[in-house]
């Protein structure tokens, strides 16, 4: 069974910290790993990650992909009160369906 | 703004009533998904279609829910008789479906919030 495990669960840290998500995952036939972040609404669209070793970079966000060792990882510096959510991995199996982790929620303290 | 529109936005219902909910999936867009998501379970993948036909629905409850595609523009889901333990938010999201990986990005609706008392 498909499977993708987000560490730490919770995260709390001052604003202007650098933080590490962690997501590690089992799946047939991986595609593609997604990160999403998500307020109080839907998720919204962060990165999509097929290749190993590159890094995708978004203003202070950046996640880079290991396929060998089968995992991602979400970074973001000098964290804002506005980077407080819950953030998404999820990854596309060999069964076309987008399997999510349970997601990260980050706090960010003023 | 391209965007998935979802309706309504809230419903609270009683038990045993139908409820129904909508979605219009991105102009283009050939794949689209309904998702549940709740505090215990987080998101679940519950269906999801393919040039409107369905191609997994292994995470609903086939008894009571239903999913379809009447057009490509609008994607239903239906549950009858609703339960308590249905509330959630349902998110409906579409995806280009390219043939390359860059379709798999899938933009999410803003939910509907069912309450089933």
């Amino acid at each position: 069974e498909d499977k993708v495990v987000q560490s730490p669960l919770s995260l709390v840290v001052h604003e202007g910290d650098t933080v590490t998500l962690n997501c590690s995952y089992e799946v047939t036939n991986f595609r593609s790993l997604l990160w999403y972040k998500q307020e109080k609404k839907a998720p919204t669209f962060l990165f999509m990650l097929t290749s190993s070793g590159i890094e995708k970079k978004s203003g202070r966000l950046s996640s880079i992909l290991d396929k060998k060792e089968l995992f991602s990882i979400l970074n973001i510096t000098a964290t804002q009160t506005g980077d407080s959510a819950v953030y998404l991995c999820a990854v596309y199996g060999g069964a076309q369906k987008l399997v999510f982790g349970q997601g990260t929620r980050l706090t960010i303290n003023p | 703004d391209a965007r998935v529109t979802q309706t309504p936005r809230d419903k609270v219902t009683e038990m045993g009533q139908e409820v129904t909910m909508r979605c219009q999936p991105i102009l283009g867009h050939n794949t689209v998904f309904w998702y549940r998501q709740t505090m215990m379970q987080g998101l679940e993948l519950l269906a999801y279609f393919r040039n409107r036909a369905p191609l997994d629905d292994s995470g609903m409850p086939k008894d009571r829910f239903s999913a379809e595609m009447p057009d490509a523009t609008l994607a239903t889901l239906k549950i009858q008789p609703s339960e308590p333990r249905d509330s959630a938010v349902y998110f409906c999201a579409s995806a280009p479906g390219l043939a390359g990986t860059e379709g798999d990005t899938q933009y999410f609706g803003p939910g509907t919030r069912l309450t089933v008392l």
